[in-house]
């Protein structure tokens, strides 16, 4: 079974702060890696879809980098706001097994006005 | 568009009983999955689809089984309910049959109780 980490499991920040959170997946047989962001009492949205090595995706202050080599995905939020209060997600998937996701158990975020 | 929907949203069942959730999308994509979310766990995949006709187990099949008769819809049935069970469901589908790279779409999900 597939082993898919993510770190820390919960943070606070105040408003304002900047914050990144890690997401760890095995590095050989890699294809894909997710970030989702799943609100209270609602359904996962998607962030980012990312497949190359040293990928870099952006949507508005919501970051987020890629190393297959080493196993890791780093997800940065810039200047915090209490909207982003949220469980971010990230999901894994292998050349081996393309059709599957396995998700991490997510990152819980608090943002404090 | 709706997206994807799932019915119904709560459900109480009592062991050994059986019931169907319902999931289904207007996007026309290709592939569907189910998902169910426990507590201290990540999202884990029941069964999944590529196309109409075509199933596939995932991570945690035992107990439920799907079909998948037309694009649309992706029932996931429980064949004899179990505490186990009780959780959270997810359907998810994307627009092709491959779902590496492809956004998944989620639905609102299914609180499922299993007394």
């Amino acid at each position: 079974i597939l082993n898919v980490e993510q770190s820390p499991q919960s943070l606070h920040v105040q408003e304002g702060d900047s914050t990144n959170f890690t997401c760890s997946f095995p590095s050989s047989n890699f294809y894909a890696l997710h970030w989702y962001r799943w609100e209270t009492a609602k359904s996962p949205e998607a962030l980012f879809v990312m497949t190359l090595n040293g990928d870099e995706k952006k949507k508005g202050r919501i970051s987020a980098t890629l190393n297959t080599k080493e196993g890791y995905s780093y997800l940065y939020i810039k200047g915090s706001q209490p909207e982003d209060s949220a469980t971010y997600l990230c999901a894994f998937i292998g050349i081996r097994g393309f059709q599957k996701l396995v998700f991490g158990t997510g990152t819980r975020l608090l943002v404090s006005p | 568009n709706a997206g994807v929907t799932q019915t119904p949203k709560f459900q109480v069942l009592k062991t050994g009983q059986s019931m169907t959730l319902q999931c289904a999308q207007d996007m026309n994509h290709e592939y569907m999955s189910w998902y169910r979310q426990d507590p201290g766990m990540g999202l884990r995949l029941i069964h999944y689809s590529v196309g109409a006709g075509i199933t596939d187990q995932g991570e945690v099949p035992n107990g439920y089984n799907v079909s998948r008769s037309t694009t649309e819809d992706f029932p996931l049935r429980l064949l004899s309910a179990a505490p186990s069970q009780t959780s959270v469901y997810f359907c998810a589908s994307s627009q092709a049959g491959l779902a590496g790279a492809d956004t998944q779409y989620f639905g609102p999900g299914t609180r499922l109780t299993v007394l």
